[in-house]
């Protein structure tokens, strides 16, 4: 079965940038959508197809894909976003939605 | 407003059976796939089952193929799961989530709060 490797944590300080990753083979040819999960909350889209962002998520995160990595960019970390992020995919091989473990974002 | 709206869910011991509802509002939900994702305490998120706008289609995770079933009634704007022979490790907390597409664009642009499912004896 397919498999999304990702960070189980990442810590930023306030105002620098948050880089996440998310591994799976040959996930180029796969389209990867980004979730957010603040404690006691349900996940939220903030990526979906790669690099497009749902209206009301701000700017400063953005989603690019290279190799046999997508990455999760957030700018100008706030305190807010502090959360998990999961990354996932569609698999066409065995009709399964994948998730990555799920990467707990610190900002110190 | 899109809502998403769980319900059914309890402690259960194992073996046993639950039903899940989702009442969805604020859409068109015939026209939506809908998806069941759940979450361990303390753990990832993990895919359950997903169907299409038409209910003609519906896949399932592997740890749960066999013993859960995932239907929708569009007249009644409801999602359902049906879990039978329940684990321990089915103990979860149980989202509903929108997909985009009727057919499936395969990513969830809204969630429920979700519903505490607990398997003990």
């Amino acid at each position: 079965s397919y498999v999304l490797t990702q960070p189980p944590s990442v810590s930023v300080a306030p105002g620098n940038t948050a880089t996440i990753a998310c591994g799976g083979n040959n996930i180029r040819h796969k389209n990867v959508h980004w979730y957010q999960q603040r404690p006691g909350q349900a996940p939220v889209l903030v990526i979906f197809y790669d690099t497009d962002r749902p209206s009301g998520v701000p700017e400063r995160f953005s989603g690019s894909k290279s190799g046999n990595t997508a990455t999760l960019t957030i700018s100008r970390v706030e305190a807010g976003d502090a959360a998990d992020y999961y990354c996932q995919v569609w698999d066409d091989t065995s009709n399964h939605v994948v998730f990555g473990g799920g990467t707990n974002l610190a900002v110190l | 407003e899109v809502q998403l709206l769980e319900s059914g869910g309890g402690l259960v011991q194992p073996g046993g059976s639950l039903r899940l509802s989702c009442a969805a509002s604020g859409f068109t939900f015939s026209t939506y796939a809908m998806t069941w994702v759940r979450q361990a305490p303390g753990k990832g998120l993990e895919w359950v089952s997903v169907i299409r706008g038409s209910g003609s289609v519906t896949y399932y995770g592997d740890s749960v193929k066999g013993r859960f079933s995932i239907s929708r009634d569009n007249s009644e704007n409801t999602l359902y799961l049906q879990m039978n022979s329940l684990r321990v490790e089915d103990t979860a907390v149980y989202y509903c989530a929108r997909d985009p597409g009727s057919a499936g664009l395969y990513h969830f642009d809204y969630w429920g709060q979700g519903t505490l499912v607990t398997v003990s004896s």
